[in-house]
């Protein structure tokens, strides 16, 4: 079946440091992938997607490139806030046909920046 | 404000009990699926509707059922409820497949 494992957190960075966050995905097909985020109190927003291999999602500093070869789309942005705090989890979609697309989601990796 | 209403935000009940949670979809998405949330299992897909059929099924336990009506809105009813089934139920909707999806604000369930 589907899977996707993502680091484990919490992350501790300084503001204006670089973050990567690894996610390894395992999935028949083509799947599309998704990074959401997920602030204090609220549900998931979709962050950046792909949907095929060599794509790159970019949102708000935010980078993701699917690799089929490595089957990751791991996240990077180069100089975080205080503001990006929030739990990150990376997602697959593989479709069975039919319109049948339930998302399987990682773990989540909890991200704390600190001023 | 995501688009996705669901109601009510916060509900705390007793074990075998049951409980109706409702969601809106984002105006036009014709899919909606539900999520469970809980800290040792993570985000569970649970179910996914489209237009009133289902169309795919998770780790959906046979105590709970839900319902897409023609207006588009789904509820989730969870039946004899355990203290087990304490978490966060998500709704989301989708336009289609790999669009991804949008997520309302959540149901925490509290069962006592």
């Amino acid at each position: 079946g589907n899977s996707v494992t993502q680091m484990e957190g919490p992350v501790t960075l300084s503001e204006e440091a670089f973050l990567t966050i690894n996610c390894t995905y395992t999935a028949t097909g083509y799947p599309s992938l998704f990074w959401y985020v997920q602030y204090p109190g609220e549900g998931l927003q979709l962050l950046l997607k792909a949907t095929k291999a060599d794509d790159k999602g970019s949102n708000k500093g935010f980078e993701a490139t699917y690799r089929k070869e490595t089957t990751s789309f791991h996240l990077e942005k180069g100089s975080v806030q205080v503001s990006d705090s929030a739990v990150y989890f990376c997602a697959l979609s593989s479709s069975s046909g039919g319109g049948a697309d339930g998302l399987t989601f990682g773990k989540g990796t909890h991200l704390i920046i600190q001023p | 404000d995501s688009g996705v209403t669901q109601t009510p935000k916060h509900l705390i009940t007793a074990t075998g009990q049951r409980v109706t949670l409702r969601c809106s979809p984002r105006s036009g998405d014709l899919s909606v699926y539900w999520y469970q949330q809980s800290l040792d299992q993570g985000l569970q897909f649970l179910i996914q509707y489209y237009n009133g059929e289902e169309r795919a099924k998770g780790n959906i336990l046979e105590r709970f059922s839900a319902q897409q009506f023609p207006d588009l809105h789904s509820e989730l009813n969870l039946s004899s409820l355990e203290l087990g089934d304490s978490a966060l139920y998500f709704c989301a909707s989708s336009v289609g497949v790999g669009y991804g999806y949008t997520f309302g604000s959540g149901t925490r369930l509290t069962v006592v």
